[in-house]
């Protein structure tokens, strides 16, 4: 089955500057890759994902690349905030699966 | 609004009771899920549905068990609670795959 390991387990950028989290697949069948944001207390949102038809996507200061090759794929953050603090998951699957294969979880801290 | 919901928000109960944390979504989706979340972060899958009277087994080995008579509804039941099962409960459902999850706002469990 899939595998999806995610680094880094804990992350702390200060405002204003970019954070990145990283995720490997093992899978090369898998063509979906959602991310997730869990801020404390609160349910996991999707907050962007890309298929593996395109390399990068884009939604404001969020951003997500896909390297097909080497099985890996990014969350890119720019111009970090405050309300950025949360615990961010990736996950991984392909057409015909029956569920998500998620990240370990990487728990993001901005420093005001 | 089309969401899904999960009641109680926050269970206490003692040792050796039986419980069931429900889960119902409003959006027709065929595919539903439990998930076990660690005080931590990570999420582990113990009960998957595709559908009416279907239900699976998921990667988490758990002493819960799970019913899909009508597709809104996926209730998961603890024959006799332990303070092993102290957790997160996360219930969520998606409709294709490829569009991710959706999930509810989660149990918080504790057995003492």
């Amino acid at each position: 089955g899939e595998n999806v390991e995610q680094h880094p387990s804990t992350l702390s950028v200060q405002e204003g500057d970019s954070a990145v989290i990283k995720c490997t697949y093992s899978d090369s069948a898998s063509n979906y890759f959602p991310w997730y944001k869990q801020e404390l207390g609160k349910r996991p949102q999707l907050i962007i994902d890309i298929r593996s038809n395109v390399g990068e996507k884009k939604d404001q200061r969020i951003a997500v690349t896909l390297n097909k090759t080497a099985k890996h794929f990014s969350l890119h953050i720019t111009e970090t905030q405050p309300e950025d603090s949360a615990v961010y998951f990736c996950a991984a699957s392909k057409t015909g699966a029956n569920n998500l294969f998620f990240g370990t979880g990487t728990r993001l801290t901005i420093i005001p | 609004e089309a969401d899904i919901y999960q009641t109680p928000r926050y269970l206490v109960i003692g040792t050796g009771k039986k419980i069931t944390l429900e889960c119902s979504q409003t959006m027709g989706h065929d595919k539903m899920y439990w998930y076990q979340q660690d005080p931590g972060m990570e999420l582990h899958l113990i009960h998957y549905s595709y559908g009416v009277n279907s239900t699976e087994k998921g990667d988490l080995s758990s002493e819960s068990t799970v019913s899909r008579i009508r597709t809104e509804h996926f209730p998961l039941t603890l024959e006799s609670a332990r303070p092993s099962h102290t957790s997160q409960y996360l219930c969520a459902s998606s409709e294709p795959l490829s569009r991710g999850y959706t999930f509810g706002s989660g149990t918080r469990l504790t057995v003492v």
